[in-house]
C-alpha cells in the first residue's frame, strides 16, 4: 500500500524555469492538498481539491497553479520559478474535508 | 485569519520523562485541533486530533487538552521513548473553512 507518493524527491531549478510537481495517492480519497513547509513556519496551505475537476486557493497561491484531472492525483506547477519558492513541498490526501491525514515524504525544491 | 503560537520550539526530555507542548490559537471559532508528528526526511503523520465539544482526549501515552476560554491546548506524551523523538506540529481550524492552520512545530527530542 503505497499510500502518498510524491515526485521528484530533489530538484533545483534556475529562476524562471517552470516545473511541475506531481502526488498520486491509492487511497480513493476525495481531498488533496498542496503545502509549503519552510523553516519556522510550520506548513501553510497553497491550493487544494475536494474532488475529481476542482481546485481552490489556500493561504498562499500566488505563482502557483494545480490541476485535478483524476481522482487520484494531483499536480502543482510553478510556471516561473523564483527563490522565494525555495522550499519543501508535501502533498495530502484525505477522505475528511477538513483534515489532511495521510502526507507523501516531500520534494524538495530550491530555485537558485 | 486564525494564527497558531506553538511552545516552546525545541524540547528535550529524559527517556521515561513527560513532554509537554502548548499551542494558543486566535480565532475563537476554531472548532477542530489536530496533531502531528514529523520524523526526519517524512511528512507529517496524524497522532491524535480534538473538538471543541471535547476537553480531554487519550490514545495510550500521549493525550490532548482543550481550554476554549483561554484558546488553548496541549499534547502530553507520558514515558517518552527515543522513538518519540521528532518534530511535533500543532493545527487549528473551523469547520466551514477547511484550512489548518499550524503552529510553527515543537523539535521534541528524547535522551536515552
Amino acid at each position: 500500500n503505497a499510500g502518498v507518493t510524491q515526485t521528484p524527491k530533489f530538484r533545483v531549478l534556475k529562476t524562471g524555469q517552470s516545473m511541475t510537481l506531481l502526488c498520486a495517492q491509492d487511497m480513493n480519497h476525495e481531498y488533496m492538498y498542496w503545502y509549503r513547509q519552510d523553516p519556522g513556519m510550520g506548513l501553510r496551505l497553497i491550493h487544494y481539491s475536494v474532488g475529481e475537476g476542482t481546485t481552490a486557493k489556500g493561504e498562499v497561491p500566488d505563482g502557483y497553479n494545480v490541476s485535478r484531472l483524476k481522482k487520484q492525483n494531483f499536480l502543482l506547477g510553478l510556471e516561473s520559478a523564483a527563490p522565494s519558492q525555495t522550499s519543501v513541498y508535501f502533498c495530502a490526501s484525505s477522505d475528511k474535508r477538513d483534515v489532511p491525514q495521510h502526507f507523501g515524504d516531500g520534494t524538495r525544491l530550491s530555485i537558485l | 485569519g486564525e494564527n497558531v503560537e506553538q511552545h516552546p520550539s525545541t524540547l528535550s526530555v529524559q527517556e521515561g520523562d513527560s513532554a509537554v507542548i502548548k499551542c494558543t490559537y486566535s480565532d475563537s471559532a476554531s472548532n477542530y485541533f489536530p496533531w502531528y508528528k514529523q520524523e526526519l526526511g517524512k511528512g507529517p503523520q496524524l497522532i491524535i486530533d480534538i473538538r471543541s465539544n471535547v476537553g480531554e482526549k487519550k490514545d495510550q501515552r500521549i493525550a490532548v487538552t482543550l481550554n476554549k476560554t483561554a484558546k488553548h491546548f496541549s499534547l502530553h506524551i507520558t514515558e517518552t521513548q527515543p522513538e518519540d523523538s521528532a518534530v511535533y506540529f500543532c493545527a487549528a481550524s473551523f469547520a466551514a473553512g477547511n484550512m489548518l492552520t499550524f503552529g510553527g512545530g515543537t523539535r521534541l527530542m528524547v535522551k536515552p
